[in-house]
């Protein structure tokens, strides 16, 4: 079935190291790929997403490249900084039309100065 | 920015009791989800609502689980006989009329605590 498999936590990292998060995810079709991002006492916020092979999604300094020969779509950021400190989590969509998306168990990063 | 709220942001309730999460989604919003992450593991699709109506649902959504638009505005999820089991962060989504393909939003959740 789909699923998505992520690096487990937590990561904790001092401001402005390199950030990845890996994740891979197993599909049936042609999924779509999502980055979510929840904040301290806030909810699930989308960060970026691709929706096919070899994009690239990005937003805020995060990028994430859809590969589909390594079913992988690891989260990437060059520099972090201490407002990045959030529950990162991956997502898929099955395929075009599918009402159901798929989370990982996602990866609590915390950016100390 | 447009947001979704949900109510209570924690609820704790007896074994055996009926509970009633509430949310409210983005005005324009056409589609509705709920989700729940039990502690430590993934977050697990419950249910979709579409034109008034459940358009999918999980194994887990099952005949103890049920939920609602009563007035065009709330979206509700009730849980009639609550478990142990059921103590988790659920959170209530909604997206327009592309579903996830068009930009979905998320409330903050409710932790549901099942003593």
């Amino acid at each position: 079935g789909d699923s998505v498999t992520q690096m487990e936590g937590p990561v904790t990292l001092s401001e402005e190291a390199f950030l990845t998060i890996n994740c891979t995810y197993t599909a049936t079709g042609y999924p779509s790929l999502f980055w979510y991002v929840q904040y301290p006492g806030e909810g699930l916020q989308l960060l970026l997403k691709a929706t096919k092979a070899d994009d690239k999604g990005s937003n805020k300094g995060f990028e994430a490249t859809y590969r589909k020969e390594t079913t992988s779509f690891h989260l990437e950021k060059g520099s972090v900084q201490v407002s990045d400190s959030a529950v990162y989590f991956c997502a898929l969509i099955p395929g075009p039309g599918a009402n159901n998306l798929f989370f990982g168990t996602g990866t609590r990063l915390t950016v100390i100065p | 920015e447009p947001e979704v709220t949900q109510t209570p942001s924690h609820q704790v309730t007896q074994m055996g009791q009926e509970v009633i999460l509430r949310c409210v989604p983005i005005s324009n919003h056409l589609y509705f989800y709920w989700y729940r992450q039990i502690l430590g593991q993934k977050v697990e699709f419950l249910v979709s609502f579409y034109n008034n109506e459940i358009s999918e649902k999980s194994e887990i959504f099952d005949d103890q689980f049920s939920v609602e638009r009563p007035d065009g505005s709330n979206f509700t999820l009730k849980i009639r006989s609550t478990k142990l089991e059921d103590s988790a962060m659920y959170f209530c989504a909604s997206a327009g009329s592309g579903g996830w393909n068009t930009e979905a939003f998320f409330g903050q959740g409710t932790r549901l605590t099942v003593v």
